[in-house]
């Protein structure tokens, strides 16, 4: 069974920092692109960042670049978001999944990040 | 503002059949077939409901299919049933500096 569990979420202060973690079991982490994906509360799902099987490449969502980095390590079978710079409209439920072909398939469970003084 | 256009809310009855539009461009929808669909209940986490425009994964109702023209996507629901009630959204691959995109989302009421 696919399982994807998100940690790492809390309250940060705006231009704070925090480390979001995706473990991942239950099919071979190493063949797969995966995803970061959020959703501000009460808002839609907006995609956020993604990297390839070997981690040799990434893209994100304009908005989000210079401050978030995507990250894997496939001995451990996780997946990472490094947010920084952090502001009030980075608050969002983030989901880790696993991607194919343009479409993500298992999704883990969310972690908020709330952005606040 | 989503890259991807879709109806704010639709709804139907019991047993009728629904259609949801996602309106793009040829950067995105029109130029790829790279269009999912998700629903996502109240609290929920998405769920994978179609892949490549048509395409159904393993344990979707087939009352659930997809289809493209031009630069529009369309998620349709025949024999509407309680349980569709649901956010729905849709997402394409985009040739833009963001190469994945969603819709704004649909809210599917079942009267």
């Amino acid at each position: 069974e696919v399982q994807l569990v998100e940690s790492g979420g809390g309250l940060v202060q705006p231009g704070g920092s925090l480390r979001l973690s995706c473990a991942a079991s239950g099919f071979t982490f190493s063949n797969y692109w995966m995803a970061w994906v959020r959703q501000a509360p009460g808002k839609g799902l907006e995609w956020v960042a993604n990297i390839n099987q070997d981690g040799s490449l990434k893209y994100y969502v304009d908005s989000v670049k210079g401050r978030f980095t995507i990250s894997r390590d496939n001995a451990k079978n996780s997946l990472y978001l490094q947010v920084s710079s952090l502001r009030a409209e980075d608050t969002a439920v983030y989901y880790c999944a696993r991607s194919g072909k343009g479409s993500m398939r298992y999704w883990g469970q969310g972690t908020l990040v709330t952005v606040s003084s | 503002q989503s890259a991807l256009t879709q109806p704010a809310s639709v709804s139907g009855s019991p047993g009728q059949s629904i259609t949801i539009s996602c309106t793009g461009t040829s950067s995105d929808v029109g130029g790829y077939n790279f269009v999912s669909w998700y629903q996502q209940h109240p609290g929920k986490v998405p769920k994978l409901m179609i892949s490549e425009v048509s395409n159904r994964p393993s344990g979707v109702s087939d009352r659930f299919s997809g289809s493209k023209s031009g630069n529009t996507a369309s998620l349709t629901i025949s024999g509407l049933q309680a349980e569709d009630e649901a956010d729905y959204y849709c997402s394409s691959y985009t040739s833009s500096s963001t190469p994945w995109v969603f819709g704004g989302g649909t809210k599917l009421t079942v009267l």
